[in-house]
């Protein structure tokens, strides 16, 4: 089974560009995550998507947004880029359960190898 | 609201003796817990989880961590160190008081294995 793909793996951006990054997650998975991944910061969870829906959002500003497709493909986007938005993206990939509560906590989430973005 | 803390941000051991790395955490449900590993320039691999089974969890290549309750921590343990283990590790945890995934990360442990 292929694991969570991530393209590009690098990007070069200037300030005020926009950028999007996308993510296929392993077959029959539905939900996806996004994280940030910086030195300063660590891992800060973006959002998530299930089935095609936003279900929980990380404390970004609205500069930061995605999307997923019917085959469960995610995109995020951030626009105005920033310096600071120099990062590392990562997506994940999970299977949760039929039920939401607890089966969601449970599900092991796959990462990609992530999306190196450099603001210049 | 969860948070994770791992309590050194970098680890150096010598080859072939053991391995603890250190994680508190803090949650309003009965959380799950997972250590995740990352070698330079490469994702996130999950290297065990614990979900309400059995407290000692076995994980991948000699890895293992205990969940205590009672002083909410899930540290992780290898009884000899390899040099392949040079690497981040990340505790994180998730609970189901939001519906959806909600992992938080704890900020990371750096790994080094002198020879």
């Amino acid at each position: 089974k292929a694991g969570v793909t991530q393209t590009p793996r690098y990007l070069i951006k200037t300030r005020g560009q926009q950028v999007t990054l996308s993510c296929s997650p392993i077959s029959g998975h539905r939900s996806v995550s996004w994280y940030q991944q910086t030195p300063g910061q660590g891992l800060q969870f973006l959002f998530e998507y299930f089935s095609e829906t936003q279900r929980n959002k990380g404390n970004f500003p609205g500069r930061f947004s995605g999307r997923q497709f019917s085959n469960s493909r995610s995109e995020m986007n951030v626009s105005t880029l920033e310096l600071g938005d120099s990062a590392l993206y990562l997506c994940a990939s999970s299977s949760p359960g039929l039920a939401g509560g607890e089966s969601w906590a449970k599900n092991i989430q796959y990462f990609g190898a992530g999306t190196r973005l450099s603001v210049l | 609201a969860q948070s994770v803390t791992q309590l050194d941000s970098h680890v150096s051991v010598s080859e072939g003796t053991p391995v603890l790395l250190r994680c508190n955490y803090s949650s309003s449900y009965s959380p799950s817990l997972f250590w995740y590993v990352q070698h330079p320039n490469k994702g996130l691999q999950l290297l065990l989880k614990y979900t309400s089974a059995a407290t000692l969890v076995k994980g991948i290549n000699g890895f293992e961590a205990e969940f205590k309750k009672s002083e909410t921590s899930f540290h992780l343990t290898k009884p000899s160190a390899h040099m392949s283990d040079a690497a981040e590790y990340f505790c994180v945890v998730s609970d189901h008081g939001n519906y959806g995934q909600n992992f938080v990360f704890g900020p990371g442990t750096r790994l080094s294995v002198l020879p």
